[in-house]
């Protein structure tokens, strides 16, 4: 497995709360993401980094923040949970580069469930 | 939204028999693409990728590009029932993979 850890793995929350979802790589990869996942929809990415302080939003990105201070953690945070942010969420390293073959695979987390009541 | 098209499922197929798994992508500018498997309750892993029209095999496992009709597809040969999971097909979308919502595969004994 690639060395990425998620955490927490399970949290349950209640509405309006703050939370914040943990990625932490050992693979000193310049890209990591944040992928949520709901029955019906597949994976949909939330943002991505491309470097420490550097980050750009995905498909569906409102309601989420994200922070890289350092290469091997990034931090999705909810500023205020709703329930339909209830989902399963993982982080991915590996992708980038936009040109030229031999790039783009990622690689997942075990994900962390999140349950906002 | 670049699309990726998968046709859900559950896609049914005996034990020993080739099982064929189907994707289409809205983006003709897409160079690279994945399948990845998914068990239930677990992350996604990676099968395998294809940038080139033709197939790609590794082991039982076969990918098919057709960037003219924008297709991708994966068959698996010999199929067990330890296949049974759900298969995404991603396309390579900026810097990040765009994933389709997975085909359901069983294989029954």
């Amino acid at each position: 497995d690639a060395g990425i850890t998620q955490s927490p793995r399970h949290k349950v929350t209640e509405t309006g709360t703050p939370v914040t979802l943990r990625c932490h790589q050992t693979e000193n990869h310049r890209y990591m993401y944040w992928y949520r996942q709901d029955p019906g929809h597949g994976l949909r990415l939330i943002h991505y980094s491309y470097g420490v302080k550097d980050t750009d939003k995905g498909e569906v990105s409102d309601g989420y923040s994200v922070s890289r201070s350092k290469t091997e953690d990034f931090l999705l945070t909810l500023e205020s949970a709703t329930s339909s942010q209830t989902s399963v969420y993982f982080c991915a390293i590996g992708g980038g580069g936009l040109a030229g073959v031999g790039t783009g695979e990622l690689f997942f987390g075990e994900g962390s469930r999140l349950t906002v009541l | 939204q670049k699309e990726v098209e998968q046709n859900s499922g559950p896609l049914s197929v005996p034990e020993g028999a080739i099982a064929s798994l189907n994707c289409t992508y809205s983006d003709r500018g897409s160079q690279s693409f994945f399948w990845y498997r998914q068990y239930s309750g677990k992350s996604p892993e990676l099968i395998m990728f294809i940038y080139s029209n033709g197939d790609k095999e590794d082991g039982r496992f076969t990918a098919q590009l057709n960037k003219a009709s924008q297709y991708v597809s994966l068959l698996i040969r010999d199929s067990q029932p330890s296949d049974s999971a759900t298969y995404l097909c991603a396309v390579k979308t900026g810097y990040a993979l765009n994933f389709g919502k997975g085909t359901s595969l069983l294989v029954t004994p």
